[in-house]
């Protein structure tokens, strides 16, 4: 059972430059979070999905782009990278854990992102 | 609005002793989850303990308990038996089922510090 699992783990990009963030769980979740964390920061939603082929924007939606053409995968699009989208992003699903016999919130590992 | 409270900034123990994180949050909804997570140095989030609101009895996982007044709203954390590992972040988070949907609302985190 792999859970969330999140790639690139660290990139560098230029001001200017897109990237796409992967996210994939193995759980068969309906429910799919984007989040971002700053330095010392708790953590701020930029995108969530309740389902495939549904998305919705978080309280920081400006910048990126998400897409859920399946369950399993929901990438985060960056277009134009800025510094201040320095950042650890996190993808997270949350949905029924059968180990636990209950929900829960699974997060995949971060990926590092560095604007320069 | 639903919202999560860690009032705690940081906090810090020393090693073996006991320590207890706070944690009130505020919904007007009967069915929710509560969970704490630990967030170490390398950013990952790990699930340290959940809580379903419709059950009276604390949850408890090895040296981690507990507190669950629901009538106070009030969740708090306590970590037995300090040890240099517990030194994390640790967030408090609020789970509600919403219909075909869901919220997910972040405490701003504990900062707390084991020391030897």
């Amino acid at each position: 059972n792999a859970g969330v699992t999140q790639t690139p783990k660290f990139r560098i990009l230029k001001i200017g430059q897109s990237m796409t963030l992967q996210c994939a769980q193995d759980m068969n979740h309906n429910y799919m979070y984007w989040y971002r964390q700053d330095p010392g920061m708790g953590l701020k939603l930029i995108y969530y999905s309740v389902g495939a082929g549904i998305t919705d924007k978080g309280e920081v939606p400006n910048g990126y782009n998400v897409s859920r053409s399946t369950t399993e995968d929901f990438p985060l699009r960056l277009e134009l990278a800025a510094p201040s989208q320095t950042s650890v992003y996190f993808c997270a699903s949350s949905g029924y854990d059968r180990e636990r016999a209950g929900n829960t919130i699974y997060f995949g590992e971060g990926s590092w992102l560095t604007v320069v | 609005a639903q919202t999560v409270t860690q009032s705690q900034p940081e906090m810090s123990v020393q090693e073996a002793e006991t320590v207890t994180l706070s944690c009130t949050y505020d919904t007007s909804e009967s069915n929710y989850y509560l969970f704490w997570y630990k967030q170490p140095p390398s950013r990952q989030m790990i699930l340290v303990i959940r809580q379903e609101a419709y059950k009276q009895q604390n949850a408890t996982e090895n040296r981690f308990s507990v507190n669950f007044q629901k009538a106070a709203k009030s969740f708090s954390l306590k970590i037995s038996d300090s040890q240099l590992g517990d030194t994390a972040m640790y967030f408090c988070a609020l789970r509600i089922p919403q219909g075909g949907s869901e919220k997910l609302v972040f405490g701003k985190g504990t900062k707390l510090t084991v020391n030897p």
